[in-house]
Formats: structure tokens, sequence, C-alpha cells
């Protein structure tokens, strides 16, 4: 089975920098995902890693260590539009067919002036 | 990046009704799953939806509650059967492209509320 722990809620200042941990443990791996969730909306993909490593996309970047079972989000820049859920979840290897995404329960962040 | 369709987007059901869902992907995807997001949850999987053959359920769902079809590779429906109100929630079909990076995308959502 799979288990991924992230904090519940966070708070940042405008214009700061956020790191959002994700811990896992699980029994096949195929990739962690991120993505972020607006309330009422439905989850825009973030970043996807399966190698070991940072990947960087503008102001968003994740990295992944599998021997660790970690992997974090980090937001530069903070805006206030930044204020959302962002949801870690990992992929299934897939060994007996199943490839689908298990999520953890969500970091909601608060971004204030 | 992806672009998926649901209808309906919202709904409100009376408790023993069922609701069928669509979901529609603007070209082939190799996989399609439908979550459920319960209110201030996160995703849960209710299945993997496979193309001309039976839908694949994760533990605690059942076909005869939430029936499935995949006819080609770019349609699903879910249907919630016999609603009662803790079925309320939102359902999201969600997709892996044919032959692309293995991102993985949702719809919009329907936003269900049974009364």
């Amino acid at each position: 089975g799979q288990n991924i722990d992230q904090p519940t809620e966070m708070t940042a200042t405008e214009g700061a920098i956020v790191q959002i941990n994700c811990t896992y443990q699980t029994s096949g791996f195929n990739g962690l995902f991120w993505y972020q969730q607006h309330a009422g909306e439905a989850p825009t993909f973030l970043s996807y890693n399966v190698l070991d490593g940072l990947e960087e996309k503008g102001r968003f970047s994740s990295f992944l260590s599998r021997s660790k079972g970690y992997s974090y989000l980090l937001l530069k820049e903070l805006q206030m539009k930044d204020s959302a859920s962002y949801l870690c979840a990992v992929r299934d290897s897939g060994d007996t067919g199943r490839r689908a995404l298990t999520f953890g329960s969500g970091t909601r962040l608060q971004v204030q002036p | 990046s992806a672009v998926i369709s649901q209808k309906p987007s919202r709904d409100i059901c009376q408790r023993g009704t069922s609701l069928t869902i669509q979901c529609q992907v603007d070209s082939q995807v190799t996989m399609m799953f439908w979550y459920r997001q319960q209110p201030g949850q996160s995703l849960t999987l209710i299945a993997t939806a496979n193309q001309g053959s039976e839908a694949t359920y994760e533990s605690g769902f059942v076909i005869d509650k939430f029936p499935i079809s995949r006819p080609n590779l770019t349609f699903s429906t879910l249907t919630v059967s016999n609603m009662s109100p803790e079925d309320s929630s939102i359902y999201l079909c969600s997709v892996v492209y044919r032959g692309g990076p293995y991102e993985q995308y949702f719809g919009p959502g329907t936003r269900l509320t049974v009364t």
C-alpha cells in the first residue's frame, strides 16, 4: 500500500520562498506528482519527478529523493494567487497493472501580504 | 496539456436516484481514472476505466454502485447509483496521454449534491 504525509497547513509572506515537504512509504514507485488546487476547482498539474534531483519550472521547483522517500515543492517569489492546497501524489509501479495515483491529504498554503 | 471536459458540471439529485457523469478527452489517452473528492478531503481513486472491458475498482468501491464504461480511447462514463447523501462529492475524471510524458491531468469535476 501507499502512505503519504505532508503538513496540513502552512503560512508564508508574499514575495518569500516556501518549501512544502512530502514523505512517502510505498510498495511500488513510478513517479511523484505535485498538484495545485484552488478552492472549488480541479487539481492543476505542477510537476512530475521520477528520477532523483531537482526539476525547475519557473517559480516552482520539485525535488525527489527515492532512497529517502522524500520530495519537496519549492515556491519562490510568492504571490497572493499561490494561496491554494498543494497535493503530493505517488504513482504505483504498475507491476500489478495498477498505475494510478495515491494522494496525500494536501497542504493548505496561505500567502499573507 | 489536456483538454478534458465533464458533463454535468454540477447536479442536485434526490436520494435513491442515479446520475451518469461523462468524461470526454480531446485526443487519445492510455489511461483514464475516476476519482472522488469529498468535502474538505483529498482525492480518492474509485477505479481505472479500461477500454472495452470491465473497470478495475479500488478497495471499498464496487461495480454495482459505480458502474463505469469506456467504449473508446477518448470517452468514459461513471454512474453513481442509488445515491445517498454520503455520495455528495466532487467526481473527477483523470487521464494519462498516449505517447506523451506520463503526466496525469484532471477534468474540471462534477459537483454532486444528494438531498
